[in-house]
């Protein structure tokens, strides 16, 4: 198996400009996360969805984040307009649960790199 | 405080030393994991453990539910074992994954 899938792998923008990052999860996986990486506050979980279904997106940071995830092997996070305050590592994971998202092994992509001028 | 304390934050050590990194979490969980992020790559899941002890290669991870601590060792530490290993629990009452703040270690040959 091709493992996650994220890219682009390194995005530099300017300030104002929208920002699509991709993931294409573990065929079969039905779990897939959307995490922020950064010096400051560390790995903090974006949202999740189950079965294509957002279940929890507390960690989105403001309305100029969204996430989709239209069928089980494609999800998008955008971030319009972005800010230098985006810049940071995202990192998308999936796993297979039998019943919670608790159980199963996390397999992680090897993320995407936002620099915002 | 945080949910998840991982100690020390940084470490550094000799090859073929025996490593020991530790996490305290202080909330109700179902799953403890142990990752490792290399600089500048991506993140690998090490182990998941609810219960017990798990092994992989020189790679040793237990967790005390009653206590609430997990630890992961390192036996014959090898300088490519130098990344951050990271600390996450699945919260009960949160219903999500919450990180500790991770381990620098470095190992020198």
């Amino acid at each position: 198996d091709a493992g996650v899938i994220q890219s682009p792998r390194h995005e530099v923008t300017e300030m104002g400009q929208e920002v699509t990052l991709r993931c294409k999860p573990i065929s079969g996986h039905d779990y897939l996360f959307w995490y922020r990486q950064t010096m400051m506050r560390g790995l903090e979980l974006l949202i999740y969805f189950n079965n294509n279904v957002p279940i929890d997106d507390s960690g989105m940071p403001e309305d100029r984040f969204s996430a989709k995830m239209p069928n089980a092997s494609f999800s998008t996070l955008k971030i319009q307009p972005s800010e230098p305050r985006d810049s940071a590592v995202y990192f998308c994971a999936s796993t297979k649960t039998r019943a919670l998202p608790n159980t199963g092994e996390l397999f992680f992509g090897e993320g995407s790199r936002l620099t915002v001028l | 405080k945080n949910e998840v304390e991982q100690s020390p934050q940084n470490l550094t050590a000799q090859e073929g030393e025996f490593i020991t990194i530790n996490c305290s979490y202080s909330v109700g969980i179902s799953a403890l994991h142990w990752l490792q992020q290399h600089p500048g790559g991506g993140i690998v899941s090490l182990f998941m453990l609810s219960s017990g002890k798990k092994k992989h290669g020189r790679l040793i991870a237990t967790i005390n539910i009653q206590e609430k601590h997990s630890s992961l060792h390192i036996t014959a530490s090898h300088p490519r074992d130098s990344a951050v290993y990271i600390c996450a629990v699945w919260s009960q009452g949160a219903q999500k994954l919450v990180f500790g703040q991770g381990t620098r270690l470095t190992i020198n040959p």
